[in-house]
Protein backbone atom coordinates (compact mmCIF):
# COMPACT_ATOMS: atom_id res chain seq x y z
CA UNK A 1 0.00 0.00 0.00
CA UNK A 2 2.15 2.98 -1.59
CA UNK A 3 2.08 6.20 0.50
CA UNK A 4 1.89 9.44 -1.28
CA UNK A 5 4.92 9.55 -3.65
CA UNK A 6 6.79 12.09 -4.67
CA UNK A 7 9.37 13.23 -7.42
CA UNK A 8 12.14 14.14 -7.40
CA UNK A 9 13.34 14.21 -4.28
CA UNK A 10 15.96 17.28 -4.86
CA UNK A 11 15.96 19.38 -7.93
CA UNK A 12 18.35 22.02 -8.24
CA UNK A 13 17.52 24.61 -10.75
CA UNK A 14 19.03 27.79 -11.89
CA UNK A 15 17.79 31.01 -11.74
CA UNK A 16 15.29 31.35 -15.08
CA UNK A 17 14.87 27.56 -15.73
CA UNK A 18 11.05 25.74 -15.19
CA UNK A 19 11.39 23.52 -12.12
CA UNK A 20 8.25 20.33 -12.31
CA UNK A 21 7.13 18.61 -9.55
CA UNK A 22 5.38 15.32 -9.32
CA UNK A 23 3.04 13.75 -7.05
CA UNK A 24 1.30 10.64 -6.92
CA UNK A 25 -1.71 10.21 -3.95
CA UNK A 26 -2.17 7.13 -2.08
CA UNK A 27 -4.76 4.55 -3.96
CA UNK A 28 -8.00 5.63 -3.48
CA UNK A 29 -7.42 9.19 -2.65
CA UNK A 30 -8.97 11.76 -5.02
CA UNK A 31 -7.71 14.78 -3.20
CA UNK A 32 -4.56 16.35 -3.62
CA UNK A 33 -3.19 19.41 -1.98
CA UNK A 34 0.55 21.15 -2.26
CA UNK A 35 2.37 23.01 0.40
CA UNK A 36 5.38 24.91 0.58
CA UNK A 37 7.48 24.83 3.58
CA UNK A 38 10.76 27.65 3.72
CA UNK A 39 13.31 26.58 6.58
CA UNK A 40 12.66 26.68 9.94
CA UNK A 41 8.91 27.67 8.98
CA UNK A 42 5.45 25.88 8.78
CA UNK A 43 3.79 24.43 5.84
CA UNK A 44 2.21 27.03 3.95
CA UNK A 45 -0.98 26.03 2.10
CA UNK A 46 -1.02 26.63 -1.94
CA UNK A 47 -3.50 24.59 -3.75
CA UNK A 48 -6.30 22.00 -3.61
CA UNK A 49 -6.99 19.72 -6.78
CA UNK A 50 -9.11 17.06 -7.48
CA UNK A 51 -9.26 15.16 -10.66
CA UNK A 52 -9.42 17.26 -13.65
CA UNK A 53 -10.44 20.43 -11.30
CA UNK A 54 -8.11 23.16 -9.27
CA UNK A 55 -10.92 23.29 -5.81
CA UNK A 56 -9.13 26.76 -4.22
CA UNK A 57 -5.97 27.91 -5.19
CA UNK A 58 -5.90 30.67 -3.08
CA UNK A 59 -2.15 30.17 -1.07
CA UNK A 60 -0.16 30.25 -4.79
CA UNK A 61 1.08 33.20 -6.14
CA UNK A 62 -0.52 34.62 -8.91
CA UNK A 63 2.34 34.81 -11.00
CA UNK A 64 4.85 31.81 -12.33
CA UNK A 65 3.27 29.00 -10.68
CA UNK A 66 0.20 26.58 -11.87
CA UNK A 67 -0.55 23.25 -11.01
CA UNK A 68 -2.86 20.48 -12.64
CA UNK A 69 -4.20 16.91 -11.37
CA UNK A 70 -5.17 15.52 -14.81
CA UNK A 71 -7.54 12.49 -15.27
CA UNK A 72 -4.47 10.14 -15.55
CA UNK A 73 -1.57 10.51 -13.84
CA UNK A 74 0.54 12.52 -11.25
CA UNK A 75 -0.51 15.92 -10.01
CA UNK A 76 2.02 18.95 -11.05
CA UNK A 77 3.13 21.91 -9.85
CA UNK A 78 5.02 23.83 -12.12
CA UNK A 79 7.48 27.26 -11.33
CA UNK A 80 8.28 28.75 -14.43
CA UNK A 81 11.27 31.24 -14.77
CA UNK A 82 12.41 30.36 -10.86
CA UNK A 83 13.69 32.64 -8.59
CA UNK A 84 16.17 31.95 -5.14
CA UNK A 85 13.43 32.97 -3.06
CA UNK A 86 11.30 29.46 -3.99
CA UNK A 87 13.80 27.73 -2.41
CA UNK A 88 12.22 25.24 -0.08
CA UNK A 89 10.50 22.17 0.73
CA UNK A 90 7.34 21.16 -1.56
CA UNK A 91 5.09 18.66 0.11
CA UNK A 92 1.93 17.14 -1.33
CA UNK A 93 -0.52 15.27 0.67
CA UNK A 94 -3.84 13.22 -0.15
CA UNK A 95 -6.72 12.54 1.20
CA UNK A 96 -9.65 9.96 0.42
CA UNK A 97 -12.23 13.06 0.57
CA UNK A 98 -12.16 16.71 1.18
CA UNK A 99 -8.95 17.39 3.90
CA UNK A 100 -11.67 19.06 6.84
CA UNK A 101 -13.00 16.31 7.72
CA UNK A 102 -12.19 14.41 11.39
CA UNK A 103 -11.60 11.11 9.95
CA UNK A 104 -9.85 12.42 6.94
CA UNK A 105 -6.49 14.02 7.75
CA UNK A 106 -3.60 14.31 5.22
CA UNK A 107 -1.08 12.01 4.64
CA UNK A 108 2.15 13.85 3.10
CA UNK A 109 4.80 13.17 0.73
CA UNK A 110 8.32 13.21 1.28
CA UNK A 111 8.97 16.31 -0.57
CA UNK A 112 10.67 18.10 -3.20
CA UNK A 113 13.62 20.38 -1.90
CA UNK A 114 13.96 22.88 -4.46
CA UNK A 115 17.28 24.57 -4.46
CA UNK A 116 17.68 27.50 -7.35
CA UNK A 117 20.86 28.94 -7.97
CA UNK B 1 -3.81 37.69 13.53
CA UNK B 2 -2.63 34.28 12.67
CA UNK B 3 -5.21 31.63 11.99
CA UNK B 4 -3.31 29.16 13.94
CA UNK B 5 -0.75 30.04 16.16
CA UNK B 6 1.81 28.29 18.18
CA UNK B 7 4.95 28.86 20.31
CA UNK B 8 7.56 28.25 17.81
CA UNK B 9 9.62 27.22 21.48
CA UNK B 10 12.27 25.35 21.55
CA UNK B 11 10.57 23.58 24.31
CA UNK B 12 13.32 21.12 26.46
CA UNK B 13 11.66 18.62 28.23
CA UNK B 14 13.79 16.13 30.46
CA UNK B 15 13.37 12.37 29.73
CA UNK B 16 10.39 10.71 31.39
CA UNK B 17 8.70 14.28 31.95
CA UNK B 18 5.19 15.27 30.75
CA UNK B 19 5.70 17.64 27.38
CA UNK B 20 3.28 20.21 27.08
CA UNK B 21 2.08 21.22 23.52
CA UNK B 22 0.01 24.59 22.98
CA UNK B 23 -1.89 25.73 19.86
CA UNK B 24 -4.98 28.30 19.53
CA UNK B 25 -6.66 28.86 16.41
CA UNK B 26 -8.89 31.93 15.50
CA UNK B 27 -11.69 30.80 13.02
CA UNK B 28 -14.62 29.56 15.35
CA UNK B 29 -15.75 27.68 12.17
CA UNK B 30 -12.93 24.54 12.35
CA UNK B 31 -14.69 21.78 13.24
CA UNK B 32 -11.26 19.26 13.06
CA UNK B 33 -8.04 19.75 14.46
CA UNK B 34 -4.82 17.48 14.17
CA UNK B 35 -1.64 17.19 15.26
CA UNK B 36 1.68 16.33 12.91
CA UNK B 37 5.11 15.53 14.24
CA UNK B 38 8.14 16.65 11.79
CA UNK B 39 11.85 15.21 12.39
CA UNK B 40 14.43 17.63 10.27
CA UNK B 41 14.24 17.62 6.79
CA UNK B 42 11.82 14.55 7.21
CA UNK B 43 7.82 14.97 6.09
CA UNK B 44 4.88 15.88 8.44
CA UNK B 45 3.45 12.39 10.26
CA UNK B 46 -0.08 12.54 11.99
CA UNK B 47 0.07 11.89 15.42
CA UNK B 48 -3.48 12.48 16.40
CA UNK B 49 -6.81 13.64 15.49
CA UNK B 50 -9.52 15.76 17.73
CA UNK B 51 -12.92 17.32 16.90
CA UNK B 52 -15.22 17.08 19.92
CA UNK B 53 -14.59 19.07 23.20
CA UNK B 54 -12.41 17.14 25.62
CA UNK B 55 -9.09 14.79 25.37
CA UNK B 56 -9.20 11.82 23.20
CA UNK B 57 -6.11 9.44 24.38
CA UNK B 58 -3.55 7.36 22.43
CA UNK B 59 -0.84 5.68 24.05
CA UNK B 60 1.82 8.32 25.16
CA UNK B 61 -0.25 11.07 23.19
CA UNK B 62 -3.52 13.15 24.73
CA UNK B 63 -4.92 15.85 22.55
CA UNK B 64 -6.91 18.18 24.45
CA UNK B 65 -9.68 20.35 22.77
CA UNK B 66 -11.26 23.54 24.04
CA UNK B 67 -13.55 25.43 21.22
CA UNK B 68 -14.63 27.83 23.65
CA UNK B 69 -11.58 28.73 24.55
CA UNK B 70 -10.28 28.22 21.14
CA UNK B 71 -7.52 26.09 22.07
CA UNK B 72 -5.74 22.74 21.61
CA UNK B 73 -3.37 20.90 23.23
CA UNK B 74 -1.03 17.85 23.02
CA UNK B 75 0.60 16.24 26.35
CA UNK B 76 3.54 13.54 25.48
CA UNK B 77 3.42 11.03 28.58
CA UNK B 78 7.16 9.50 29.66
CA UNK B 79 8.64 11.52 27.05
CA UNK B 80 11.55 9.89 24.87
CA UNK B 81 14.48 11.20 22.72
CA UNK B 82 12.76 10.06 20.18
CA UNK B 83 10.23 11.99 20.65
CA UNK B 84 12.51 15.30 20.24
CA UNK B 85 11.07 16.82 16.87
CA UNK B 86 8.75 19.53 15.39
CA UNK B 87 5.41 19.68 16.99
CA UNK B 88 2.56 20.90 13.98
CA UNK B 89 -0.75 22.01 15.11
CA UNK B 90 -3.46 22.26 12.09
CA UNK B 91 -6.90 23.19 11.71
CA UNK B 92 -9.63 22.58 9.45
CA UNK B 93 -11.14 25.49 7.62
CA UNK B 94 -12.76 25.46 4.08
CA UNK B 95 -11.57 22.13 3.16
CA UNK B 96 -7.78 21.98 3.31
CA UNK B 97 -5.86 22.07 6.96
CA UNK B 98 -4.19 25.68 7.83
CA UNK B 99 -1.30 24.96 9.74
CA UNK B 100 0.60 26.25 13.04
CA UNK B 101 4.44 27.46 12.47
CA UNK B 102 5.26 24.21 14.57
CA UNK B 103 7.03 24.03 18.37
CA UNK B 104 10.51 22.76 18.01
CA UNK B 105 10.75 20.20 21.55
CA UNK B 106 13.92 18.60 22.61
CA UNK B 107 13.75 15.80 25.41
CA UNK B 108 16.82 15.89 27.25
CA UNK B 109 18.35 12.95 27.88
Amino acid sequence: NAGVMQNPRHLVRRRGQEARLRCSPMKGHSHVYWYRQLPEEGLKFMVYLQKENIIDESGMPKERFSAEFPKEGPSILRIQQVVRGDSAAYFCASSPIAGDSGNSPLHFGNGTRLTVT
Amino acid sequence: QKEVEQNSGPLSVPEGAIASLNCTYSDRGSQSFFWYRQYSGKSPELIMSIYSNGDKEDGRFTAQLNKASQYVSLLIRDSQPSDSATYLCAGSQMKKLTFGTGTRLTIIP
